[in-house]
Order: structure tokens, then sequence, then C-alpha cells
């Protein structure tokens, strides 16, 4: 147990389905992120929110929408997705600054079928 | 563009000898290193952290910093069939949150009994 709670930990859905996916942090920590992990691959991260300001990685489909309604929430929509969009998604959590770990949720691994 | 580099494998190690795990990274700026190690089907968990040159050891772990070189390893000691894994190594980068860490794809290490 990381303090970082995803739900669900498995889910499969069609391309015209919509689906969100949702962390949790209970560590205190100021910011959050989603990851992508396909196989073979290094981890891809998605998008951030530190300290209450979103950056993302200008390359993730427009599919794929965050929310962070508050410092320990985050959620991930996903609409209209590919089945190339199969994959691991890790949500994570740190405390800005030099040094600041990331502590990993336990993933939802997600099937576009 | 920031890249950190490892060799896939597998490492393949008999139990009880040394693992050697290297990273190289690019970005000459980079200040944290982390090691950390994935279960198959799971997520990554921290073992490792490392921010100034030379070694640091924790157990039979130890990570060694070359800032020269840029150059990041990891050693296990004892190697069990329990460390069998995938062993993550990330950088942490000045910059936006974007880029601000950034994974390299793993060495995966099978630990033969």
């Amino acid at each position: 147990e990381t303090g970082v709670t995803q739900t669900p930990r498995h889910l499969v859905m069609g391309m015209t389905n919509k689906k969100s996916l949702k962390c949790e942090q209970h560590l205190g920590h100021n910011a959050m992120y989603w990851y992508k992990q396909s196989a073979k691959k290094p981890l891809e991260l998605m998008f951030v929110y530190s300290l209450e300001e979103r950056v993302e990685n200008n390359s993730v489909p427009s599919r794929f929408s965050p929310e962070c309604p508050n410092s320990s929430h985050l959620f991930l929509h996903l609409h209209t997705l590919q089945p190339e969009d199969s994959a691991l998604y890790l949500c994570a959590s740190s405390q800005v600054g030099v040094g600041s770990r990331a502590f990993f949720g336990q993933g939802t691994r997600l099937t576009v079928v | 563009q920031k890249e950190v580099e490892q060799n896939s494998g597998p490492l393949s190690v008999p139990e009880g000898a040394i693992a050697s795990l290297n990273c190289t990274y690019s970005d000459r700026g980079s200040q944290s290193f982390f090691w950390y190690r994935q279960y198959s089907g799971k997520s990554p968990e921290l073992i490792m952290s490392i921010y100034s040159n030379g070694d640091k050891e924790d157990g039979r772990f130890t990570a060694q910093l070359n800032k020269a070189s840029q150059y990041v390893s990891l050693l296990i000691r004892d190697s069990q069939p329990s460390d069998s894994a995938t062993y993550l190594c990330a950088v942490e980068n000045e910059g936006t949150s974007y880029d601000k860490v950034i994974f390299g794809p793993g060495t995966s290490l099978s630990v033969i009994p």
C-alpha cells in the first residue's frame, strides 16, 4: 500500500464508450501525475497537476482528458479510444521539490476492444 | 531531447551473485536519480535515490552516481529470486513539470535459483 489508490484495477471498453479512471492519494502531496505504460516502452508522462497548475505532454491525444478537483483526487476521462490505447495507466503523486520521488498507485490495466 | 537509456536485458544472474544494472542520461543538468523496481503486472516502487557523486548503500543495494560520465548504476549483492523484476532508472531535471522526471525503458533482471 503506497497511499495512492487507483480504481478500477482492470477495465475493458469499446471504442465508442466513455469511461473514467480515478486516483486518490492520502499522502498530503501537492502534485499528481498520469503515466501510460505500454509493453516494451518507457513510462510516458501524460499529465501533471502541480501546485494546482496543469502541465501536459502535447503528444497525448485529446481523447484523454484529465481532471483534478483537488490535491487529493485525479481523474482521467476516456472517450472514443483506439486499440493502441490499451496499456497500464499509472497514477502517481509527489511533494514538489528537488528529489521529489513519485509514489505510484497500483495502476489500471485498460483494454480497448 | 532529454533521454535516459538502459539495457533492456534480460539480465540473468545466479542466486547469490552480484547483479549490476546500468543507466546513462543525456541532460547534464540532472539533479536527482532514482531506481524503481517493478514486478510483472505491478506498479513501480522506489528502492533507491541518489543525489551526489559516489556510492550510496542500503542493505543489499548500492547506487553509484558519476555525474561527469552521466552514469548511474545499481548493484544488488547476494541476489535472490525475489529480486527478479524490471528495474527502472529515473532522472529528475530542472525545467517544466512535463519533462522534469524522465524514466528509462527498464532492465529486466532474472535471478536463477
